[in-house]
């Protein structure tokens, strides 16, 4: 059985701020990990995956993963954060089933 | 652009009502999904087809259940509907390869009152 824990509901951050999202994940297959992003009212978006390689994956708008197998985590980052990334963020893993499993969510409320 | 679309955003119905919500994605893929969102709760898988006419129970199938009688097309329905299925509907699709993302539709928010 697969499950991820997002510890944080919410994260209250100021602009320019860094932040990160904390993920935790339990499997015992390998796994493939995801961060979505959902806006007001709108589905899911793909932010950035990890499927193998690099351990460390980028997003276009600024975003970064780690994948660290040894502490079941994919942690996301940002360095400087923007208004308009005030969303929630879901933490996803899914199997060689194809199947996705998703966290809690956390809600990032940037702050001017 | 992969479209995954949800034929309502917004429905209201009444207990006992059989409700049907309907999905549809113009890429071809091999799975299709239901998920029902709540605060605090997250995705919470309801069904999970793979093919046509195939599908899998997910962690909260009570109450539920689907049909694919077309690649493009899964639907779920409520064959009575009861206010704890008041809720957030979310529908996605993927190919069958390993590590493929999903995609999501907009959703489909259902008060029962």
């Amino acid at each position: 059985a697969q499950s991820v824990t997002q510890l944080d509901s919410q994260v209250p951050v100021f602009e320019e701020a860094p932040v990160e999202l904390r993920c935790n994940y339990s499997s015992s297959v390998s796994v493939y990990l995801f961060w979505y992003v959902q806006y007001p009212n709108q589905g899911l978006q793909l932010l950035l995956k990890y499927l193998s390689g690099s351990t460390l994956v980028e997003s276009i708008n600024g975003f970064e993963a780690e994948f660290n197998k040894s502490q079941t985590s994919f942690h996301l980052r940002k360095p400087s954060v923007h208004i308009s990334d005030t969303a929630e963020y879901f933490c996803a893993v899914s199997s060689n089933f194809n199947k996705f499993y998703f966290g809690s969510g956390t809600k990032l409320n940037v702050k001017p | 652009d992969v479209k995954v679309t949800q034929s309502s955003r917004y429905l209201v119905k009444r207990t006992g009502e059989k409700v049907f919500l309907e999905c549809v994605q113009d890429m071809d893929h091999e799975n299709m999904f239901w998920y029902r969102q709540d605060p605090g709760l997250g995705l919470r898988l309801i069904y999970f087809s793979y093919d046509v006419k195939m599908k899998e129970k997910g962690d909260i199938p009570e109450g539920y259940s689907v049909s694919r009688e077309k690649k493009e097309r899964f639907s779920l329905i409520l064959e009575s509907a009861s206010t704890n299925q008041t809720s957030m509907y979310l529908c996605a699709s993927s190919f069958s390869d390993r590590g493929a993302e999903a995609f999501f539709g907009q959703g489909t928010r259902l008060t029962v009152v």
